[in-house]
């Protein structure tokens, strides 16, 4: 099963607005890393973190990795209908980790 | 630079039958894992390999077994399919030499169905 609490599980959005979602854990990580996924195929790294406090964007989207490296969050700014997917975090320390996955929907 | 690779796409088998799937890498990525995914249970690690040596095993039965090859490409198989095996099975790869660290990309998958 999921060793990430990923939330939240699903979101239904218009399109232009923000959207956040998070992934917590008991465990400490040493990177953190948010996947896109769409139906039918594998995911696709988003954006990867390294350090503890590190803010990272990439375009519209942006992530954090918490101070406390138990924590990340991903902000997508003016969605668009195309950021519609299912969205993943992973934890890495000596393996990898995945979140259950947030399932986007926008609304035109 | 070509993605990672995985063959078959799709495949149908019935149960009491193997199946063996098929993973090329990243050019240069010696690292390449399998994940099963359902959507009861997610993303699961199965095992990962990195020149020619299964570094680490998730917590599948001995039914799930893989290799890879001196060139990096790694196969899977499933021995004796169960229904509970229709999954879509990732493969990914990655640059980094400690287990299962650095950045992973994934292929496209291949989605098996036990009938």
């Amino acid at each position: 099963g999921q060793q990430l609490n990923q939330s939240p599980q699903s979101m239904f959005i218009q399109e232009g607005e923000d959207v956040s979602m998070n992934c917590t854990s008991s465990s400490i990580f040493n990177t953190w890393l948010w996947y896109k996924q769409d139906p039918g195929e594998g995911p696709v790294l988003l954006i990867a973190l390294y350090k503890a406090g590190e803010l990272t964007s990439n375009g519209r989207l942006t992530a954090q990795f918490g101070i406390t490296r138990k924590d990340s969050f991903l902000n997508i700014s003016a969605s668009i209908p195309s950021d519609v997917g299912i969205y993943f975090c992973a934890g890495q320390r000596n393996d990898m980790r995945f979140g259950a996955g947030t399932r986007l929907t926008v609304k035109p | 630079k070509a993605g990672v690779t995985q063959t078959p796409r799709y495949l149908i088998k019935t149960r009491g039958q193997q199946v063996t799937l098929s993973c090329s890498p990243i050019s240069g990525h010696r690292s390449v894992s399998w994940y099963q995914q359902t959507p009861g249970q997610g993303l699961q690690f199965l095992f990962e390999y990195f020149s020619e040596t299964q570094r680490n095993k998730g917590n599948f039965p001995g039914r799930f077994s893989g290799r890879q090859f001196s060139n990096s490409r790694s196969e899977m198989n499933v021995s004796t399919l169960e229904l509970g095996d229709s999954a879509l099975y990732l493969c990914a790869s990655s640059l980094a030499t400690g287990f299962n660290t650095g950045e992973l990309f994934f292929g496209e998958g291949s989605r098996l169905t036990v009938l």
